[in-house]
């Protein structure tokens, strides 16, 4: 069954601006994973947070777990047209296996 | 070079008829898996494979069938296609199974179609 819901289902932004997607979930999970796909190419990992974590930073990626609300967000910030892709949150539960949603489809306007 | 690579990358073919697709892995990595993107970008899991024994099959139809000759090789072979198995079918492989450290890496994707 499908885990992790984002939302929105797609952003449009001006360069420079903030993107701020959002990703919840139904059941307890072990980590939380966000993910980079460009048009009619392969996911790409982008950070790792486990559920013991609340907050974590790679570059100008921010992302935040929170378990109570089974949430989990992904801010870029200062984006760039080069920004522009689909990004998936992927659940870990007990069989480690990733599971992933629909995505968030990201427009960046030069 | 190249970390997963699947092959083909496009792939148009009548109902009724059996394909497969290929993945290689040159990273060491000892799980792999098999996901499917639908039209609408969801990507759900089809089967992964730990030290080339099958661990999961998610509801997939028995046409469907990965055979992986060795940790480096997972293929994936159907049989009868209908048309609703037009998709982009991702291989992907992981380091380790269980340790939750989860990274996957993934292919750039085949896409299938079945007219």
């Amino acid at each position: 069954s499908q885990q992790g819901e984002e939302d929105p289902q797609a952003l449009s932004i001006q360069e420079g601006e903030n993107a701020t997607m959002n990703c919840s979930y139904k059941t307890s999970i072990n980590n939380l994973q966000w993910y980079r796909q460009n048009s009619g190419r392969g996911l790409v990992h982008l950070i790792l947070i486990r559920s013991n974590e609340r907050e974590k930073h790679s570059g100008r990626l921010r992302v935040t777990l929170d378990t109570s609300k089974k949430s989990s967000s992904l801010l870029i910030t200062a984006s760039r047209a080069a920004d522009t892709a689909s990004y998936f949150c992927a659940t870990e539960r007990g069989s480690y296996i990733p599971t992933f949603g629909r995505g968030t489809s990201l427009i960046v306007h030069p | 070079d190249t970390a997963v690579s699947q092959t083909p990358k496009y792939l148009v073919t009548q109902m009724g008829n059996d394909k497969s697709i290929k993945c290689e892995q040159n990273l060491g990595h000892d799980t792999m898996y098999w996901y499917k993107q639908d039209s609408k970008k969801f990507l759900k899991i089809m089967f992964s494979y730990n030290n080339k024994e099958l661990i999961i099959n998610e509801t997939v139809p028995n046409r469907f069938s990965p055979k992986s000759p060795d940790k480096a090789h997972l293929n994936l072979h159907i049989n009868s296609l209908e048309l609703g198995d037009s998709a982009v079918y991702f291989c992907a492989s992981s380091q380790d199974l269980g340790t939750g450290t989860g990274e996957l890496f993934f292919g750039e994707g085949s896409r299938l179609t079945v007219l």
